[in-house]
């Protein structure tokens, strides 16, 4: 158990659908990311948030939407999503952005396939 | 274009035998850190390394910091069942405060 809990673990979608993803951490840290992995891909950063501030949206379509309420809790909405979003969504926290105190505790993850 | 390379992709290893896994970065890296995901699971907070030159130990794996703090290595001695999974390597690049992270190699243990 890393302190960083993810739900659902797995989903399946059709196109039209809504849903949400939710991160919680417990982990006291103040920075928290949505990450996106796909089979024989490297880990791609979608979302950064400082101090529940966006600090990072890294070229992501506008139908993932997230959302920071405050610095334990992050959310991922998801809206007319395509088959090729299919992957693994993995959220992370760290104690800090950037510098030698950023280090990664993943969740583990919402594996999602959309129909 | 990926900034942190890492090679092999794919490493099959005989159980008892030694390994290492390379990562290198084009531009020089203020620290490099380690993580291993087990198959079906998520990536794990191994090591950070910040020196150059830099070798830290844990148990069976060796980890070393270039002198350039270009490139990392990853040397598994003795390989078991266990150590299967994929190790990814990730860094600072100089002034860029976002963490750059390797594609990762996967590690199968023939019994």
């Amino acid at each position: 158990e890393t302190g960083v809990t993810q739900t659902p673990r797995h989903l399946v979608m059709g196109m039209t659908n809504k849903k949400s993803l939710k991160c919680e951490q417990h982990l006291g840290h103040n920075a928290m990311y949505w990450y996106k992995q796909s089979a024989k891909k490297p880990l791609e950063l979608m979302f950064v948030y400082n101090f529940k501030e966006q600090t990072e949206n890294n070229s992501v379509p506008s139908r993932f939407s997230p959302e920071c309420p405050n610095s334990s809790h992050l959310f991922l909405h998801l809206h007319t999503l395509q088959p090729e979003d299919s992957a693994l969504y993995l959220c992370a926290s760290s104690p800090v952005i950037g510098g030698f105190e950023e280090k990664l505790f993943f969740g583990s993850g919402t594996q999602l396939s959309v129909l | 274009g990926q900034q942190v390379m890492q090679i092999p992709q794919y490493q099959h290893v005989q159980e008892g035998e030694d390994f290492t896994t390379y990562c290198n970065s084009s531009t020089t890296l203020s620290n490099i850190q380690w993580y291993k995901q087990r198959p079906g699971g998520h990536p794990v907070f191994l090591i950070q390394l910040v020196k150059s030159g830099e070798v830290k130990k844990q148990k069976r794996l060796t980890f070393q910091f270039g002198e350039a703090k270009k490139n990392s290595s990853l040397h598994i001695t003795a390989t078991q069942t266990t150590d299967v999974g994929t190790y990814f390597c990730a860094g600072h690049r100089s002034n860029d405060y976002k963490l750059s992270f390797g594609a990762g190699t996967t590690v199968t243990v023939r019994a």
